[in-house]
């Protein structure tokens, strides 16, 4: 089973400032990758999907990137709403399955 | 633009059957072009990923619940649900369903998400 990690766990920052998060498969994985943002009592939202493709509707200032077992989510310039929690997520082909990792939370310095 | 509704019992006891519905509007499950599935949350913790269905059926599980999880579909009513039995305390989750397409990797469409607590 492919396990995704996530780094760092949490992260303290400005608005304005830009940020990039990490995601790493314990395994090769092509770019079946995801982004999602989630806020407290939401669902989470697609921001990325295939890796590196914004979805619809998501601020340019948001960006993906990698292949094979590194992945990242690069945020410009943080925006107050973009303070959250952020998962990436794989969808593998064999076995067919989803796995998310833990998660980072960003927050307001 | 489609929605997805999650619905069920709030409170289930251990050893138990969680069921939950999801319904579908704006939509269509019969679309050839997406898995339905079911995401779920404990509290303060992150994603597990339970399993998907697709318009004919098929389904995949998460091995790890794959045991104790059925997702069937009904496309008279534009529903797909979820059974997991044998519940414990950790069940105790918000539960999403979710539409992701087939050509992509990412979810594009969640629910709005359902607490079900499992306790006696």
């Amino acid at each position: 089973e492919i396990v995704m990690t996530q780094s760092p766990a949490t992260l303290s920052l400005s608005p304005g400032e830009g940020v990039t998060l990490s995601c790493r498969a314990s395994q090769f994985i092509s770019t079946y990758v995801a982004w999602y943002q989630q806020k407290p009592g939401q669902a989470p939202r697609l921001l990325i999907f295939d890796a590196s493709n914004r979805a619809t509707g998501i601020p340019a200032r948001f960006s993906g990137s990698g292949s094979g077992t590194d992945f990242t989510l690069t945020i410009s310039s943080l925006e107050p709403e973009d303070f959250a929690v952020y998962y990436c997520q794989l969808r593998s082909n064999w076995p067919p399955m989803y796995t998310f990792g833990q998660g980072t939370k960003l927050e307001i310095k | 633009q489609v929605q997805l509704q999650e619905s069920g019992p709030g409170l289930v006891k251990p050893s138990q059957t969680l069921s939950l519905t999801c319904t579908v509007s704006g939509g269509s499950v019969s679309s050839g072009s997406y898995y339905w599935g079911w995401i779920r949350q404990p509290a303060g913790k992150g994603l597990e990923w339970i399993g998907r269905i697709y318009t004919s059926g098929t389904t995949n599980y998460n091995p790890s619940l794959k045991s104790r999880v059925t997702i069937s579909i009904d496309t008279s009513k534009n529903q797909f649900s979820l059974k997991l039995s044998s519940v414990t305390a950790a069940d105790t989750a918000v539960y999403y369903c979710a539409r992701d397409p087939i050509a992509v990797a990412g979810v594009q469409n969640w629910g709005q998400g359902t607490l079900v607590t499992v306790s006696s």
